[in-house]
């Protein structure tokens, strides 16, 4: 079946590192990829997305590649702030096969990241 | 810029109660879901709805579950009769085609007594 595996957190940084949260996932066909963001006591933000291999998704210094020959789907951040303190979520969009044509999220376990001054 | 919209933001309720969860989807948006995430869990799909009717739903969419669009804005989820574990945060999305990205709204966290 399919399924999103990310590394384990939490992670905790010092504002201006360099972020990589890993992510990869095992899935028929050729899935879109998604992260999704939750802040503190809010709900699930699309941060970025990509829908065929080799494309990469960026919004707000966050970026992310569809590799497909390693399956994977890291999201890296050049320089972290405080404000990016969050839950991050890797994410993939699958139909079902029962022909309805609706698609399905599968996420991962989640990250949490907390960025310190 | 439009938003998915849910109410209430906290329920409590009784065991063996029955609850309804309401979500306002955006307004041009044709594809509707429920997903929860108990705490400390990764998010799950429940179901998704098309064209007013399911169209896929996951092992734990039992038949204590239900979902209705009563009218042209809203969309609930029933649960008829509360168990301790249906406990979580619950979360409506809505798309406005299948393979696109999902909005979700903020969430309504269950909490069954």
């Amino acid at each position: 079946g399919n399924s999103v595996t990310q590394m384990e957190g939490p992670v905790t940084l010092s504002e201006e590192a360099f972020l990589t949260i890993n992510c990869t996932y095992t899935a028929t066909g050729y899935p879109s990829l998604f992260w999704y963001v939750q802040y503190p006591g809010e709900g699930l933000q699309l941060l970025l997305k990509a829908t065929k291999a080799d494309d990469k998704g960026s919004n707000k210094g966050f970026e992310a590649t569809y590799r497909k020959e390693t399956t994977s789907f890291h999201l890296e951040k050049g320089s972290v702030q405080v404000s990016d303190s969050a839950v991050y979520f890797c994410a993939l969009s699958h139909s079902s096969y029962s022909g309805a044509g609706s698609y399905q999220l599968t996420f991962g376990k989640g990250t949490k990241l907390s960025v310190i001054p | 810029e439009p938003e998915v919209t849910q109410t209430p933001s906290h329920q409590v309720t009784q065991m063996g109660q029955e609850v309804i969860l309401r979500c306002v989807p955006i307004s041009n948006h044709l594809y509707f879901y429920w997903y929860r995430q108990i705490l400390g869990q990764k998010v799950e799909f429940l179901v998704s709805f098309y064209n007013n009717e399911i169209s896929e739903k996951s092992e734990i969419f039992d038949d204590q579950f239900s979902v209705e669009r009563p009218d042209g804005s809203n969309f609930t989820l029933k649960i008829r009769s509360t168990k301790l574990e249906d406990s979580a945060m619950y979360f409506c999305a809505s798309s406005w085609d299948s393979y696109n990205e999902q909005f979700f709204g903020p969430g309504t966290r269950l909490t069954v007594l």
